[in-house]
């Protein structure tokens, strides 16, 4: 079967940096994004990675490694607006988004 | 303005009725897609389109069913309404299959 695991929840230090780890086991591979979803909000896009390494984009940074199907999420320089939850997904072979379960991101002052 | 939208923003509604959501996008989006998310669970997928005229089965469509008579429009219908249909039911729209997609608002439905 399909699956995508990260953590459920995580706390976090205002100005500090997370690491939020996601890995998968998929019916093939075409690239993998995280998503933001503020609580009572949609999600809204903030990476995709299909080839392994880093990509980074402002305070947010995004890896992947195909061989060991793991890709982490990076924020530095945490602000409170940056509570939410973060959505691992896969896109299969079927080119279909397979979602995680997120990881409810909880930022302290 | 551009993006995607969604009716009703919530609804109560009673088991055994008829209930349509609308969703209408003008990114001129090749494909669009239908999720409900659970507490606790991953967005699931309910149907999919990849292009007007087409659409497709998704992990959990049983009790549902989508149209896509034009680009812009993909309306979710489910046909008699039962409790575990009470979720939050997102509409998402892509360039195409493989690039970002981009979300509605939601709509927060409740069957009792």
């Amino acid at each position: 079967g399909q699956n995508i695991d990260q953590p459920t929840e995580m706390t976090a230090t205002e100005g500090a940096i997370v690491q939020i780890n996601c890995t998968y086991q998929t019916s093939g591979f075409n690239g993998l994004f995280w998503y933001q979803q503020h609580a009572g909000e949609a999600p809204t896009f903030l990476s995709y990675n299909v080839l392994d390494g880093l990509e980074e984009k402002g305070r947010f940074s995004s890896f992947l490694s195909r061989s060991k199907g793991y890709s982490y999420l990076l924020l530095k320089e945490l602000q409170m607006k940056d509570s939410a939850s973060y959505l691992c997904a896969v896109l299969d072979s079927n080119y279909q988004l397979i979602w995680g379960a997120g990881t409810k991101l909880i930022i302290k002052p | 303005i551009a993006g995607i939208t969604q009716a009703p923003t919530s609804q109560i509604l009673a088991a055994g009725r008829r209930m349509t959501l609308r969703c209408t996008q003008d990114m001129r989006h090749n494909a669009m897609y239908w999720y409900r998310q659970d507490l606790g669970l991953g967005l699931r997928l309910i149907h999919y389109s990849n292009t007007a005229g087409t659409t497709g089965k998704g992990e959990v469509p049983d009790g549902y069913s989508v149209s896509r008579a034009n680009t812009d429009d993909f309306p979710l219908t489910l046909a008699s309404a039962v409790p575990s249909q009470t979720s939050v039911y997102f509409c998402a729209s892509s360039e195409k299959g493989e690039n970002e997609q981009f979300f509605g608002p939601g709509t927060r439905l409740t069957v009792l």
